[in-house]
């Protein structure tokens, strides 16, 4: 069954630059049947759905973040990334990576990771 | 962007209880409703899509319903494993957005 797991440093400063990779097993990202996507979880905003991939590196942004985030994707170690720019405190959160059912359905979830911003 | 409003945001119950979660959409999103648990410590885990398709290996007294703006999530008798929060998710356009999450505790 397909797993996925985030990865990157867990602070990161102000006006910086987050960083984070989702490893994929137990299934290729090029198989085509799949969005990949990142979502976090803020206490003040909740879920908040960022954007996804396809293995072409098509993306699709949240517009609320559009001017911040890159996501692209490494199908040769079945990886996806995220960048998020000119972070500030509002951006600490746990950011999870998901497989996206083609824009309905969100499954399977990874574990989630902790970025904290703070100087 | 879709506001999504569940109520109650939080719930006391007891194993053996049927409970009922409510999401609202601030317009209709059709049938484009999905329901997730999370327990701490957990992977987030998809339950229910497209309203009341239940997803391969949930067990069936998990089941959902609604259309348009109001929908509901029904676990028919509360087992331990269930208390978690519980969001609902609407894919009727971009961006997708959920609910604030419900609680739901052992009373």
């Amino acid at each position: 069954q397909v797993q996925l797991h985030e990865s990157g440093p867990g602070l990161a400063k102000p006006s910086q630059t987050l960083s984070l990779t989702c490893n994929v097993s137990g299934g290729s990202i090029s198989g085509g049947d799949y969005y990949w996507s990142w979502i976090r979880q803020t206490p003040g905003k909740g879920l908040e759905w960022i954007g996804y991939i396809y293995f072409t590196g098509t993306t699709f942004y949240n517009p609320s973040l559009k001017s911040r985030v890159s996501i692209s994707v490494d199908t040769s170690k079945n990886q996806f990334s995220l960048k998020l720019s000119s972070v500030s405190v509002a951006d600490t959160a746990v950011y999870f990576c998901v497989r996206d059912g083609n824009g309905h359905w969100f499954d399977p979830w990874g574990q989630g990771i902790l970025v904290t911003v703070s100087s | 962007d879709i506001q999504m409003t569940q109520s109650p945001s939080s719930l006391s119950a007891s194993v053996g209880d049927r409970v009922t979660i409510t999401c609202r959409a601030s317009q209709s999103i059709s049938k484009y409703l999905t329901w997730y648990q999370h327990t701490p410590g957990k992977a987030p885990r998809l339950l229910i899509y497209t309203t009341s398709i239940l997803r391969s290996g949930v067990p069936s007294r998990f089941s959902g319903s609604g259309s348009g703006t109001d929908f509901t999530l029904t676990i028919s008798s509360l087992q331990p494993e269930d208390f978690a929060t519980y969001y609902c998710q609407q894919s009727y356009s971009s961006p997708r957005t959920f609910g604030q999450g419900t609680r739901l505790e052992v009373k």
